[in-house]
This record gives structure tokens, C-alpha cells and sequence, in this order.
């Protein structure tokens, strides 16, 4: 299964548009990339997926470099109710509906 | 839609006891996978269920089971508790079709705490 890697922790002022990176050098050609999202005590909610081209939806957009080694969550207009934890997920391949979870970004967004 | 349904949300067991959580899939779904969330290991997969048959399974010990009937309701148990199974206990449905671009809803867990 691929490996993603994300910063631990990272600050956005209100208002401001919340970048939040993860690579994943080794996916495969097949492999879509997910981002869930974890607000205290809560279960991971479903923000957004792609596999080579850039994705939005009214939550966020995705973008995927051209090698899909790397790839950046933006959520355009951080709000409070933004800060939690942000897990970005390489989805295997042929394994039903496993999903590797790894630490994720905690992400705060600063009134 | 409805989302999924875990239930019961928070319970207290003691060591040794045995313990059943239930879940109710999104309507239409029929794979019901079920991941443990402790603060020391994160989220940690441990079984999925697609049309009553376990379809794929973690790395734990067998005290940790679960079910599917035929209305893709899923049940798991652990028996013989432990202090360590002390989690939040996460369900999550999807369609079930086995390639990489489905996805998984979540409902809001269930919260066991061993005593």
C-alpha cells in the first residue's frame, strides 16, 4: 500500500484559503487519492477524491501533480468550524474498502 | 438519506466481559467495514463485510469478530475485554463494488471504555 506523508500541524486565519500538502511518492497508476477529515470525537467525514486530474466540490479542491507524487487540499475560505484533523489517504488497490489511515495534519484556523 | 447509525454511542464494560456494537449502513450500501481509534495507534482497520461474507481483515486477535446480515446490518463483538480495547469503535458503508474510487462514509462511532 502507498504511504502518505503530512505535516503534523499546521495554523490558517480565517478567511484565508487552507493549503494542506501530502505526498505520496510511491502510488500507483490505479490508486485514487482521498481526504477525510476529523473533528473532535466525531467519525472522519468525506471531503473529496481524485485520481490524475484536479477535483472540487463545495468543500474543497483537490490538486494532483502531473506525477501524482504529491498532492494539495485547499479549502478556499477557512472557517472555525475547519479545525480538524485532515488525513489524505492513498485507497489500494483491489482490497475492497480498506482504507490505510495515517497520523493526518491537525489543522487549526486562527480567528 | 440517512447516514450510518452506530449504536449504542458510549459504554463502560469491565475487563473480561464481552461487548456487541451495531451498525446500520447508508440504504443502498453493502459493504460495512468497521475501524478501532485509539489516541496511541490512530485509526486502525479491522474487518470488512460485503454481503454477509468478510471480505478483508486486520491485523487483530480473534477476540475481535463481526458479522453481516442479510439487510447489510453489521454487528462486532470483542470478548474478553481488555483495558487496550478502550477505542472508539468507527463503522463506515459504501456500495461495496471492490475498486479504487469508492468511498466510504462514516458514522459517529461508538465510544467503549474498559474498566
Amino acid at each position: 500500500d502507498a504511504k502518505t506523508t503530512q505535516p503534523p500541524s499546521m495554523d490558517c486565519a480565517e478567511g484565508r484559503a487552507a493549503n494542506l500538502p501530502c505526498n505520496h511518492s510511491t502510488i500507483s497508476g490505479n490508486e485514487y487519492v482521498y481526504w477525510y477529515r476529523q473533528i473532535h470525537s466525531q467519525g472522519p467525514q468525506y471531503i473529496i477524491h481524485g485520481l490524475k486530474n484536479n477535483e472540487t466540490n463545495e468543500m474543497a479542491s483537490l490538486i494532483i501533480t502531473e506525477d501524482r507524487k504529491s498532492s494539495t487540499l485547499i479549502l478556499p475560505h477557512a472557517t472555525l468550524r475547519d479545525t480538524a484533523v485532515y488525513y489524505c489517504i492513498v485507497r489500494v488497490r483491489n482490497t475492497g474498502n480498506q482504507f490505510y489511515f495515517g497520523t493526518g495534519t491537525s489543522l487549526t484556523v486562527i480567528p | 438519506k440517512a447516514g450510518v447509525t452506530q449504536t449504542p454511542r458510549y459504554l463502560i464494560k469491565t475487563r473480561g466481559q464481552q461487548v456487541t456494537l451495531s451498525c446500520s449502513p447508508i440504504s443502498g450500501h453493502r459493504s460495512v467495514s468497521w475501524y478501532q481509534q485509539t489516541p496511541g495507534q490512530g485509526l486502525q482497520f479491522l474487518f470488512e463485510y460485503f454481503s454477509e461474507t468478510q471480505r478483508n481483515k486486520g491485523n487483530f486477535p480473534g477476540r475481535f469478530s463481526g458479522r453481516q446480515f442479510s439487510n447489510s446490518r453489521s454487528e462486532m463483538n470483542v470478548s474478553t475485554l481488555e483495558l487496550g480495547d478502550s477505542a472508539l469503535y468507527l463503522c463506515a458503508s459504501s456500495l461495496g463494488t471492490a475498486n479504487s474510487g469508492n468511498t466510504i462514509y462514516f458514522g459517529e462511532g461508538s465510544w467503549l471504555t474498559v474498566v
